[in-house]
């Protein structure tokens, strides 16, 4: 079966540039999507389609998907940003989501 | 306002069923792909199934085939989960979420419902 490998964790400062990554075989060739989920709360759409941004999600957030990474980029990172993030893909009729990625903003 | 509100969750004992169901307002469930994802308890993300707009092609994870089932009922805007022969690991906060496609294969859950708890245990 199809598998999505993302980093446990990140850390970032305020303000700075933060990066999480999606790997998974081929995974350019397919669609990926990023979730961003607080604790406590439901999972909201952050990026679909590679890097389309969800309504209302601020510019800082972006995405892009080539060879076997899809790439989840915060510029100017905030407070607020810290949460967990997941990707996802289809493939064989089956919805894939990575692991998840703890974003701490120290 | 587009709106998921889910609703069925509880405790049941190993072996026993269940029926989940969501709520939609603000649009109508054959314009778009539906799913329920599941997430166990401090841990990710678990895809369990999806329908497409007009209820042609449904999936499944293999962790839940043969076990449960996904339906509509359109004329109340309602997507089901009937969740069967439940087992321990099946205990988790069940979503249903709206795709932002017919097919549920091209786009993403863009909206998702605030989750119902599903626990296994005798």
């Amino acid at each position: 079966s199809y598998e999505l490998t993302q980093p446990p964790s990140v850390s970032v400062s305020p303000g700075q540039t933060v990066s999480i990554t999606c790997s998974g075989d081929k995974l350019g060739d397919k669609y990926a999507s990023w979730y961003q989920q607080k604790p406590g709360q439901s999972p909201v759409l952050v990026i679909y389609q590679d890097k389309k941004r969800s309504s209302g999600l601020p510019e800082r957030f972006s995405g892009s998907n080539s060879g076997n990474t899809a790439t989840l980029t915060i510029s100017g990172t905030q407070a607020l940003d810290e949460a967990d993030y997941y990707c996802q893909t289809w493939d064989s009729s089956t919805v894939v989501f990575g692991g998840g990625t703890k974003l701490t903003v120290l | 306002e587009v709106q998921l509100l889910e609703s069925g969750g509880g405790l049941v004992q190993p072996g026993g069923s269940l029926r989940l169901s969501c709520a939609a307002s603000g649009f109508t469930l054959s314009s778009y792909a539906m799913g329920w994802v599941r997430q166990a308890p401090k841990k990710g993300l678990e895809w369990v199934s999806t329908v497409n707009s007009n209820g042609g092609s449904i999936y499944y994870a293999g962790s839940v085939k043969g076990r449960f089932t996904i339906s509509r009922d359109i004329s109340e805007n309602t997507l089901y989960l009937h969740l069967n022969s439940l087992r321990a690991e099946d205990t988790a906060v069940y979503f249903c979420a709206k795709d932002c496609s017919t097919t549920g294969t091209t786009c993403a859950f863009d909206i998702w419902g605030q989750g119902t708890m599903v626990a296994v245990s005798s």
